[in-house]
């Protein structure tokens, strides 16, 4: 089945540091790729989505100038949260899609802020 | 938004018995899909539904997209301990963009 490989699997960092979280499709050429959110016991909510080569498209309530996203190519996508505050720790997940697949996931970045 | 109802919220059964959960919504989908997740881990596809009315299986699980579009089932049958874990509804709106339900936390006693 479609792989989708995110790196890393954890990050702990202090306040005021910029993370960049890689998603990468390692099976299939990803035309879409979408960054999640998931805070404990909680559904997944999704942030952004991304086209290769096109600016991000960010959900409502969600700062583009927090959470960057990059999708140079159409197997990697990348997030940076700017300047992390410990209310930014969360679960974050990745899912790409290809050719109007059914999206698949990785395995997601815990990222913890002291 | 569109947000989809998921029930139950969790199920403690005993290994070998069927389990059904279901999502509901007042929005219709064309797609409507189920994933598996385990703790610290991403979501995993277990079944994709693309035409109203259908059925689809894999292995013990069972899927329906409700012939409205607004609603769809999984079942589980001859549960066993590696069964556990939440499962979650999603539904695909606008731009390929998915709608989580809240999960339905699995327990399965051995």
């Amino acid at each position: 089945g479609a792989v989708v490989s995110q790196h890393p699997s954890r990050v702990i960092c202090k306040s005021g540091t910029s993370v960049k979280i890689e998603c990468r499709s390692l099976d299939f050429q990803a035309t879409t790729m979408f960054w999640y959110r998931q805070f404990p016991k909680q559904s997944l909510m999704l942030m952004a989505t991304s086209n290769e080569g096109s600016k991000a498209t960010y959900e409502q309530g969600v700062e583009k100038d927090k959470f960057l996203i990059n999708h140079a190519s159409l197997t990697l996508s990348t997030l940076t949260v700017t300047s992390a505050h410990p209310e930014d720790s969360s679960f974050y997940i990745c899912s790409a899609s290809g050719g109007g697949t059914a999206q698949h996931f990785g395995d997601g970045t815990r990222l913890s802020i002291l | 938004g569109q947000q989809l109802n998921q029930s139950p919220q969790s199920m403690f059964i005993q290994e070998g018995e069927d389990v059904s959960m279901n999502c509901t919504s007042s929005s219709i989908f064309n797609t409507w899909l189920w994933y598996k997740q385990d703790p610290g881990e991403g979501p995993v596809l277990l079944i994709a539904l693309y035409k109203a009315g259908e059925l689809t299986s894999n292995g013990r699980l069972t899927a329906q997209f409700g012939i409205t579009r607004k609603d769809s089932f999984l079942n589980i049958s001859a549960s066993i301990p590696s069964d556990v874990g939440i499962y979650f509804c999603a539904a695909e709106t606008s731009g390929s963009r998915l709608t989580f339900g809240e999960g339905t936390q699995l327990t399965v006693n051995p």
